[in-house]
């Protein structure tokens, strides 16, 4: 299995630009979640899928950021626009969802830095 | 508020030891509390799981326990390598439809050969 694959895997982008982050899960997990990580705040949940529906996307941080999973195998990460602050790795992780160790399997995650 | 607190100083100790982290936690009544490794430039890899009826788990190396009365869990890597150096989360999550866990924001632990 190739594990969750996340592209790309960095990304420069300057100020007001839109950026489109992908992912694509372990085949047969039902679960998908994006979180951005960085040195101040840590590992923080933006938004999970279930079942291709969005259940909770309280972590978004505003409007200039959404989230699509079109279908079981692809998701995306969109910011538009950009703004330095966004600067992070955002991380997508999936699940069989309410197994046994709830356990989530990330990606590489993608690298953002927005000048 | 809800806080997972984990040392934000990195653990330095020599190889052969057994390195010992720390997860406290407050305003919290976790169901489950996990455990994760984070290298460098890479995604956290899972590693243990451990429920809030069970005292301790084992796996290989790795000894967790769990104390729902303190708000504690303590993580152990015996006989320690160098190969063990890498952040280490903890995240804490509910039962049932919020099942999703909360992460801390991980140690980091050097293992000196």
């Amino acid at each position: 299995d190739a594990g969750v694959i996340q592209s790309p895997r960095h990304e420069v982008t300057e100020m007001g630009q839109e950026v489109t982050l992908r992912c694509k899960p372990i085949s047969g997990h039902n679960s998908l979640f994006w979180y951005r990580q960085t040195m101040m705040r840590g590992l923080e949940l933006l938004i999970y899928f279930n079942n291709n529906v969005p259940i909770d996307d309280s972590g978004m941080p505003e409007d200039r950021f959404s989230a699509k999973m079109p279908n079981a195998s692809f998701s995306t990460l969109k910011i538009q626009p950009s703004e330095p602050r966004d600067s992070a790795v955002y991380f997508c992780a999936s699940s069989l969802g309410q197994s046994y160790s709830y356990e989530q399997y990330f990606g590489p995650g993608t690298r953002l830095t927005v000048t | 508020s809800q806080k997972i607190e984990q040392n934000s100083e990195a653990l330095n100790i020599q190889e052969g030891k057994t390195a010992t982290l720390t997860c406290n936690y407050t305003n919290y009544s976790p169901a489950y509390l996990q455990w994760y490794r984070q290298d460098p430039g890479r995604g956290p890899v899972f590693l243990l799981l451990i429920r809030e009826n069970e005292k301790e788990k084992r796996k290989e190396r790795l000894k967790v326990t769990f104390d729902t009365t303190l708000k504690q869990s303590l993580f152990h890597i015996t006989a320690s390598q160098p190969a063990d150096s890498a952040t280490y989360l903890c995240a804490l999550g509910k039962s049932g439809g919020s099942y999703i866990p909360t992460f801390g924001r991980g140690t980091s632990l050097i293992v000196h050969p």
